[in-house]
């Protein structure tokens, strides 16, 4: 089984519709990132968690918000989507204390299309 | 304001041959950098991790360099076989916030 997983894979919706992005993780760390990405523009930080108590607002967070579940579960939600949300969307982990440069394990993606 | 650069376009190479990547940096003062491989469709994979102190990091045929005076990072793939066709990305760590800003990425394709 994976380690990090995201459901939905793949999703398309209509502009101002409520979606939420889900991300599990089974490899017992505390860090949890989401991060979107777009071509030309790379991968871009939306939000972070360094544990269930501790939410952090990334460069984009603008039109997301996140929740921290529990230590496994990290979920992204777009309060009413609109076009220039369309991107695809990833899940990663860290572990270690107080470091962020250690490495991120993401998940496989989920690619959403607002129409 | 901060910016990374590594190469938009496509780097083809033959396979056996060495591949170079780059990975400059401006406004910036990162204590550490990472490089990544992302294949279609699939999230990235860490690869390697260097410090600012360290000038030189390698793993198997990779190998990463790190010139804080040049800003700059390259990454070499020694013996190049098809299956490193990748594309490959830099991510650089700041010391003080711990921010983690990724570069958009350059596309590797290894010619049999």
């Amino acid at each position: 089984d994976a380690d990090v997983t995201q459901t939905p894979r793949n999703r398309i919706t209509k502009t101002g519709k409520r979606i939420m992005l889900e991300c599990s993780q089974t490899k017992g760390h505390d860090r949890m990132y989401w991060y979107r990405q777009d071509p030309g523009l790379g991968l871009r930080l939306i939000y972070y968690s360094f544990d269930v108590k501790d939410i952090n607002k990334g460069e984009i967070s603008d039109g997301y918000s996140v929740s921290r579940q529990a230590q496994a579960k990290f979920s992204l939600s777009l309060e009413s989507a609109i076009p220039n949300q369309t991107a695809l969307y990833f899940c990663a982990t860290s572990g270690g204390s107080g470091r962020m440069y250690n490495e991120q394990f993401f998940g496989p993606g989920t690619r959403l299309t607002v129409l | 304001s901060q910016k990374i650069e590594q190469n938009s376009e496509a780097l083809n190479i033959q396979e056996g041959k060495t591949a170079t990547l780059t990975c400059n940096y401006t406004n910036y003062s990162p204590a550490y950098l990472q490089w990544y491989r992302q294949d279609p469709g699939r999230g990235p994979v860490f690869l390697l991790l260097i410090r600012e102190n360290e000038k030189e990091k390698r793993k198997e045929r990779l190998k990463v360099t790190f010139d804080t005076t040049l800003k700059q990072s390259l990454f070499h793939i020694t013996a190049s076989q098809p299956a490193d066709s990748a594309t490959y990305l830099c991510a650089l760590i700041s010391g003080g916030y711990q921010k983690v800003t990724f570069g958009t990425g350059t596309k590797l394709q290894v010619i049999p």
